[in-house]
């Protein structure tokens, strides 16, 4: 049980395009998502926590406008990396807790993407 | 939120017991220690949570002394497969803070033959 799941794995895109990924807690109610960034050996960064059915909260330094992240269901979270630039390349990690999942205060983390921006 | 710190790096070889320690100096009385195994281009996966004492499940074991300011993931008898990056957490397990992770390095474990 407590699975998260990502959509898509990969993305490659041109500069200058919008980016949507998706993540959907696939057998328990997501109360709340997180959204993480991670540069090649590097630590993951925490990026934003969302509830469902209000606006995301975002940690000091990221840009909320181009990090458009939606929690419009307790199932799915999105994040839409809009006008990506080659900098924003990175592996996006998503997580969810809930009530739903036994272990509510743990969180469970979905597979990565991968983002390419060329 | 604590920080934790703990070694860059550590190698090991297969059969042999592993030791990861992780400082946390500044824990709060309602933070819990959780260590996360991540492989290359996969999200983080659980490996055990604890308060004090000793916590033990099917994988690892995870020492507590009673100051609370460090803790130590112990793998027995590790493998090939074990060759990861280990991340100490320290994060309350009630809503104040919202549930939020704070990744530290982490520690990259290299399991030889």
């Amino acid at each position: 049980g407590a699975v998260v799941s990502q959509h898509p794995s990969w993305v490659i895109c041109k500069s200058g395009t919008s980016v949507k990924i998706e993540c959907r807690s696939l057998d328990f109610q997501a109360t709340t998502m997180f959204w993480y960034r991670q540069f090649p050996k590097q630590s993951l960064m925490l990026m934003a926590t969302s509830n469902e059915g209000s606006k995301a909260t975002y940690e000091q330094g990221v840009e909320k406008d181009k990090f458009l992240i939606n929690h419009a269901s307790l199932t799915l979270s999105t994040l839409t990396v809009t006008s990506a630039h080659p900098e924003d390349s990175s592996f996006y990690i998503c997580s969810a807790r809930g009530a739903g999942s036994g272990k509510p205060d743990e969180q469970f983390f979905g597979p990565g993407t991968r983002l390419t921006v060329l | 939120l604590a920080k934790t710190t703990q070694p860059i790096s550590m190698d090991s070889y297969e059969g042999q017991e592993v030791n990861i320690t992780c400082s946390h100096n500044n824990i709060a009385t309602n933070d819990y220690i959780t260590w996360y195994q991540q492989f290359p281009s996969q999200g983080p996966r659980f490996i055990i949570q604890g308060y004090k004492t000793k916590v033990t499940n099917e994988v690892a074991s995870l020492f507590i002394p009673a100051d609370r300011k460090s803790s130590t993931l112990s793998l027995p008898r590790v493998s090939l497969s074990d060759t990861a990056v280990y991340y100490c957490l320290v994060a309350t397990r009630y809503d104040n803070q919202g549930g939020k992770l704070i990744f530290g390095q982490g520690t990259e474990l290299s399991v030889k033959p």
